[in-house]
């Protein structure tokens, strides 16, 4: 069975700060996708980042980074020179492919509420 | 681009009753996924469908079904319902073709008295 754990519940920093938010997952599967979605008050979840398993190069997107790491189940997400906007609940998502083409609905974890105070 | 529409997004139901919530995918996609968030559980996959087919299923009891048109549009029905049926539920659109990339709706607010 597959799961994800996002062991932070809530971060608590101060606008300008630097935040990692971790992500350890499971799964059995070689193939699999990793995802971050961001969850405004609005309700919407904003897709972030998707991750195969066969790509364990990290990204860089503006003020946004992802660690990938196999050896240790992690997919961990920072936000560097952090603003008051990116406050928001941080969900770290798992997806097993399927043999048949598609994959797997999404395993969530429980996500990390990140509050930057200005 | 037409975002994810869901609708209704708030309503109030009593235990017994059903609902049905619908969801219109963003143009082009064919594909539907739907999940619950609740406080307690967080975000779990009840079921996505695909040209008109469930492709996917998660593991919710029967009284969760839906149905996709050939529009794409879906729809989810609670039967029977129950005071733990209180939750956001949230749908989302893709291709279809794997990408992972998942667009979600703002949610239906469903509360169960």
């Amino acid at each position: 069975a597959q799961k994800v754990t996002q062991a932070q519940t809530e971060i608590s920093v101060v606008e300008k700060e630097d935040v990692t938010l971790d992500c350890v997952y499971e799964t059995r599967d070689t193939t699999y996708y990793l995802f971050w979605y961001k969850q405004p008050p609005s309700g919407e979840l904003v897709f972030l980042i998707r991750r195969n398993s066969f790509d364990e190069q990290n990204e860089i997107s503006g003020r946004y980074s992802w660690n990938f790491q196999k050896s240790t189940s992690s997919f961990n997400f920072t936000i560097t020179a952090s603003q008051v906007v990116d406050s928001a609940v941080y969900f770290c998502a798992l997806s097993e492919a399927r043999s048949g083409g598609g994959a797997d609905g999404l395993t969530f974890g429980k996500g990390t509420h990140l509050i930057i105070q200005p | 681009k037409a975002g994810v529409t869901q609708t209704p997004r708030y309503l109030i139901k009593t235990r017994g009753q059903q609902v049905t919530l619908s969801c219109s995918p963003i143009s082009g996609h064919r594909s539907v996924s739907w999940y619950q968030q609740t406080p307690g559980q967080g975000l779990q996959f009840l079921f996505e469908y695909f040209s008109e087919t469930q492709r996917n299923k998660g593991n919710f009891p029967g009284r969760f079904s839906g149905r996709q048109f050939s529009n794409s549009r879906s729809e989810m029905n609670v039967s029977t319902l129950e005071l733990g049926d209180s939750a956001l539920y949230l749908c989302a659109s893709s291709s279809g073709y794997y990408t992972g990339e998942l667009f979600f709706g703002e949610g239906s607010r469903l509360t169960v008295l």
